[in-house]
């Protein structure tokens, strides 16, 4: 089993839609978490961090499970800009290099 | 401020030949990553320095991969005797101070071996 798995997609959905994306974590040790934004043929970026209260930044709400090791990204009332590859990123204790999940990709479309 | 800065932004080179890529970190922050993105996958990750040493080299995919950081800031990733399957986009990420924090990239090197 992969560390980080996520659903590789791609979500193709409208836009006004909301769409969620999951991320599974192996290690029980994990002690804290990210989702990234990858753009087509740019680098990662911070998209927000993930609490173990949940948090929202606007449209966007990341939650952590940890009894199931999960964390999950909720985008509400998608916009043809939110079009991009979601990297989930999981960081250990025992370790200072971060796990990266492979990404899902999200299409907006009009 | 300045964020991470990658040079060259492309390269294009035959196989055979070593190349040498850059990073400068942003100012202060004493972690640096070097990871690998081919197309269409996911990061994968080659060598982490802490201040001027790497701690872990695990990623590194073969004996033809180096890098160095002096200073505590920049940081080369060199390639020797280059193959096709080392083209692949070169990202470079730093962090404030060791721990949970995140990271920052730069904008990566594309490398195309031909």
């Amino acid at each position: 089993r992969k560390e980080v798995e996520q659903d590789p997609g791609p979500f193709n959905v409208p836009e006004g839609a909301t769409v969620a994306f999951n991320c599974t974590y192996s290690n029980s040790a994990s002690q804290s978490f990210f989702w990234y934004r990858q753009d087509c043929r740019k680098e990662p970026k911070l998209l927000m961090s993930v609490y173990s209260s949940g948090n929202e930044d606007g449209r966007f709400t990341a939650q952590l499970n940890r009894a199931s090791q999960y964390i999950s990204l909720l985008i509400r009332d998608s916009k043809l800009s939110d079009s991009a590859t979601y990297l989930c990123v999981v960081n250990i204790m025992t370790s200072y290099i971060p796990t990266f999940g492979r990404g899902t990709s999200l299409i907006v479309h009009p | 401020g300045a964020g991470v800065s990658q040079s060259p932004s492309n390269k294009v080179t035959e196989k055979g030949k070593d190349v040498e890529l850059r990073c400068d970190p942003i100012s202060g922050h004493t972690a640096l990553y070097w990871y690998r993105q081919s197309l269409g996958q996911g990061l994968e990750f080659l060598i982490y320095f802490q201040g001027n040493s790497a701690p872990d080299k695990s990623g590194l995919p073969s004996d033809r991969f180096s890098a160095e950081r002096t200073g505590g800031s920049v940081s080369t990733l060199t390639i020797q005797r280059t193959q096709q399957e080392d083209s692949a986009v070169y990202l470079c990420a730093s962090i404030q101070t060791q721990g949970y924090n995140e990271q920052f990239f730069g904008p990566g090197t594309r490398l195309t071996v031909l």
